[in-house]
C-alpha cells in the first residue's frame, strides 16, 4: 500500500512567482491535512480538507494561499507571488476518517526555496 | 500553542533504553497523548497514542503517570535509526479536533 506522496520533492521559485503543491492521500483516506515546518521549528496546521470540501482553513494565511481537494486527483496547495518568507517544508498528512482517535499519515514534504 | 513541554535534546548510547520526557500539566479528562518522530528530511511518523493507561507497540511504550500530567516514550533498545525529533502532543478526543500542535520536541542523538 503506497503511503501519502508529495511533489515536487524540491521546488525553487523566484519571488513574485507561483507554487503549485501536490499531494496523493494514501489509497481508501477521504481527509487531507496541510502542514508548514520553518526551519528548526514544528510543524504548523495550515488546512484541512475533504474531497471538494475545505473544513477548516484557520493555519492558513489570509492572502496568497489556497488549497483545493478536487472529486479526482491530487490535492493542491497553491501560493500565489511567493515571497522569501514561504521558503518552508510543506507536508501533507491523511487519514481515512476524521477524529481524535487514530493518527494521520505524512507524506515526505515538499521543500521550497524562494530566491 | 503547545500545551506539552520537552526536553530540547537528549543523547542514548545504542541498544540502551532511552526514556523521552513530556510534561501535560494542563491536560484535560478527554486529551490523548500522541507521540510522533521525525527523521531528518523526512515527514512525521506516528508512533504511539494513550489515554489513561500504558500502552506497548512494536516501536515503543507509553508510560503515562497517574494524575497524567507527564508520560515517558520508552525506546527499549535505541539503534542509529532512532536519531529524531520526538513530538509529545495533546489532542481533544471529545471536540473531535483532528489538527495537531506540534511543540519544537526533543532531539534525540544516538551514540554508536
Amino acid at each position: 500500500n503506497a503511503g501519502v506522496m508529495q511533489n515536487p520533492r524540491h521546488l525553487v521559485r523566484r519571488r513574485g512567482q507561483e507554487a503549485r503543491l501536490r499531494c496523493s492521500p494514501m489509497k481508501g483516506h477521504s481527509h487531507v491535512y496541510w502542514y508548514r515546518q520553518l526551519p528548526e521549528e514544528g510543524l504548523k496546521f495550515m488546512v484541512y480538507l475533504q474531497k471538494e470540501n475545505i473544513i477548516d482553513e484557520s493555519g492558513m494565511p489570509k492572502e496568497r494561499f489556497s488549497a483545493e481537494f478536487p472529486k479526482e486527483g491530487p490535492s493542491i496547495l497553491r501560493i500565489q507571488q511567493v515571497v522569501r518568507g514561504d521558503s518552508a517544508a510543506y507536508f501533507c498528512a491523511s487519514s481515512p476518517g476524521q477524529g481524535a482517535f487514530g493518527e494521520q499519515y505524512f507524506g515526505p514534504g515538499t521543500r521550497l526555496t524562494v530566491t | 500553542d503547545a500545551k506539552t513541554t520537552q526536553p530540547n535534546s537528549m543523547e542514548s548510547n545504542e541498544e540502551e533504553p532511552v526514556h523521552l520526557p513530556c510534561n501535560h500539566s494542563t491536560i484535560s479528562g478527554t486529551d490523548y497523548i500522541h507521540w510522533y518522530r521525525q527523521l531528518p528530511s523526512q515527514g512525521p511518523e506516528y508512533v504511539i497514542h494513550g489515554l489513561t493507561s500504558n500502552v506497548n507497540n512494536r516501536m515503543a511504550s507509553l508510560a503515562i503517570a497517574e494524575d497524567r500530567k507527564s508520560s515517558t516514550l520508552i525506546l527499549h533498545r535505541a539503534t542509529l535509526r532512532d536519531a529524531a525529533v520526538y513530538y509529545c502532543i495533546l489532542r481533544d478526543g471529545a471536540s473531535g479536533t483532528y489538527k495537531y500542535i506540534f511543540g519544537t520536541g526533543t532531539r534525540l542523538k544516538v551514540l554508536a
